[in-house]
């Protein structure tokens, strides 16, 4: 069964350090990769999307991730954290862009 | 733009009874989908729709039913409602491959309506 994995469902982190937040994916064809970000009592919003081509994909608000074929993983990566990246972040996976699979989530809290 | 809406923001049902609830959107997007949030279990797919008169089941279809007779309105429909139906429920929509996307890049986003706090007792 396809699924998505997020490592860890708490990263807490002070302000300006980088931060990483993990996703691994299983799959045996190819897949499409997502990172969204929801903030309290909001809808989920698209950070950044991986459909083919380069592995480093760049997002919204100095977010980046990479795709790694050969770990499956998608690891969501920001070098400086602010205060109002605290937030739950959570990955998702498709491939057949029809149905789409999401990870437990991860809560980020940044202190000042 | 409005974007995604849903309509109730809350609700509160005794085991039972039927409700529905309401997603629309207004951006001509042709896929649709329902997704519940359970605390760490993330959002999963209850049903999905890729244009009127299309829907398909996601990986937590029971006791859930979906109709498209719109592009624009995609209504969830209770039809006995459960304690384990309590849970935050959103609507989201997309363009898919090959539509009238207005590039590329914006196929598959996925736009997420604020979401339905449903409590069932």
């Amino acid at each position: 069964a396809q699924s998505v994995t997020q490592l860890d469902s708490q990263v807490p982190v002070f302000e300006e350090a980088p931060v990483e937040l993990r996703c691994n994916y299983s799959s045996s064809v190819s897949v499409y990769l997502f990172w969204y970000v929801q903030y309290p009592n909001q809808g989920l919003q698209l950070l950044l999307k991986y459909l083919s081509g380069s592995t480093l994909v760049k997002g919204i608000n100095g977010f980046e991730a990479e795709f790694n074929k050969s770990q499956t993983s998608f690891h969501l990566r920001k070098p400086s954290v602010h205060i109002s990246d605290t937030a739950e972040y959570f990955c998702a996976g498709s491939y057949n862009f029809n149905k789409f699979y999401f990870g437990s989530g991860t809560k980020l809290n940044v202190k000042p | 733009n409005a974007g995604v809406t849903q309509t109730p923001k809350f609700q509160v049902l005794k085991t039972g009874q039927s409700m529905t609830l309401q997603c629309a959107q207004d951006m001509n997007h042709e896929y649709m989908s329902w997704y519940r949030q359970d605390p760490g279990m993330g959002l999963r797919l209850i049903h999905y729709s890729v244009g009127a008169g299309i829907t398909d089941q996601g990986e937590v279809p029971n006791g859930y039913n979906v109709s498209r007779s719109t592009t624009e309105d995609f209504p969830l429909r209770l039809l006995s409602a459960a304690p384990s139906q309590t849970s935050v429920y959103f609507c989201a929509s997309s363009y898919l491959r090959d539509s009238r996307a207005t590039s590329a890049l914006k196929a598959y986003e996925q736009y997420f309506g604020p979401g339905t706090r449903l409590t069932v007792t």
